[in-house]
């Protein structure tokens, strides 16, 4: 079974740009979840995605955004870039989303603002 | 709000020797699960071992077991014939039992030598 993809895995945008990364789940997970990496904070919750609905969100600005299709492959959309969102965002899956499942980690997208 | 800490941002073991990676939590849930993913170069973040709070067992999984102390809030990895594969950066991860969103810790980072 395929594991999660991401796409792009490397991007490069500048101030005040806006980004889209795309996150494909294993086949038959129905949850996404999105990860923001960075040396400073670590690693952060920004939002999870179950059956195209947002279950729960992390505490980031309302410029970080995302949603989920009906196939459960989800996007997560970045405006008006800033420096500081220079970061590996990080997708993960699970089957469900209740009862603390197992989540299955993609590769990242590598953002960098300048 | 749930906290992770790893108290240990680098170790080193020397191969074939054992290494216990330590981690310690705040919560005030009685049930909840615990996390232990690596994440080696390669950027991808893979699931080592996972243990359900309310089991009194440690988990175990080939070379690597836990040291789940509740009352304590602590949560130590044990790995065991260490290899230069087990290098790669260990973070201690926690869920609360109705969701999926995972609280990370700061990581350690693990050095093998030969």
């Amino acid at each position: 079974k395929a594991g999660v993809t991401q796409t792009p895995r490397y991007l490069i945008k500048t101030r005040g740009q806006q980004v889209t990364l795309s996150c494909s789940p294993i086949s038959g997970h129905r949850s996404v979840s999105w990860y923001q990496q960075t040396p400073g904070q670590g690693l952060q919750f920004l939002f999870e995605y179950f059956s195209e609905t947002q279950r729960n969100k992390g505490n980031f600005p309302g410029r970080f955004s995302g949603r989920q299709f009906s196939n459960s492959r989800s996007e997560m959309n970045v405006s008006t870039l800033e420096l500081g969102d220079s970061a590996l965002y990080l997708c993960a899956s699970s089957l469900t989303s209740g009862g603390a499942p197992t989540q299955y980690f993609g590769p990242g997208t590598r953002l960098t603002v300048l | 709000a749930q906290t992770v800490t790893q108290s240990q941002p680098e170790m080193s073991v020397q191969e074939a020797e054992t290494v216990t990676l330590s981690c310690t939590y705040d919560t005030s849930e009685s049930d909840y699960y615990l996390f232990w993913y690596k994440q080696p170069p390669s950027r991808q973040m893979i699931l080592v071992i996972r243990q359900e709070a309310y089991k009194q067992q440690n988990a175990t999984e080939n070379r690597f077991s836990v040291n789940f102390q509740k009352a304590a809030k602590s949560f130590s990895l044990k790995i065991s014939d260490s290899q230069l594969g087990d290098a790669a950066m260990y973070f201690c991860a926690y869920s609360w039992t109705s969701g999926s969103r995972l609280t990370f810790g700061e990581g350690t980072q693990l050095t093998v030598n030969p």
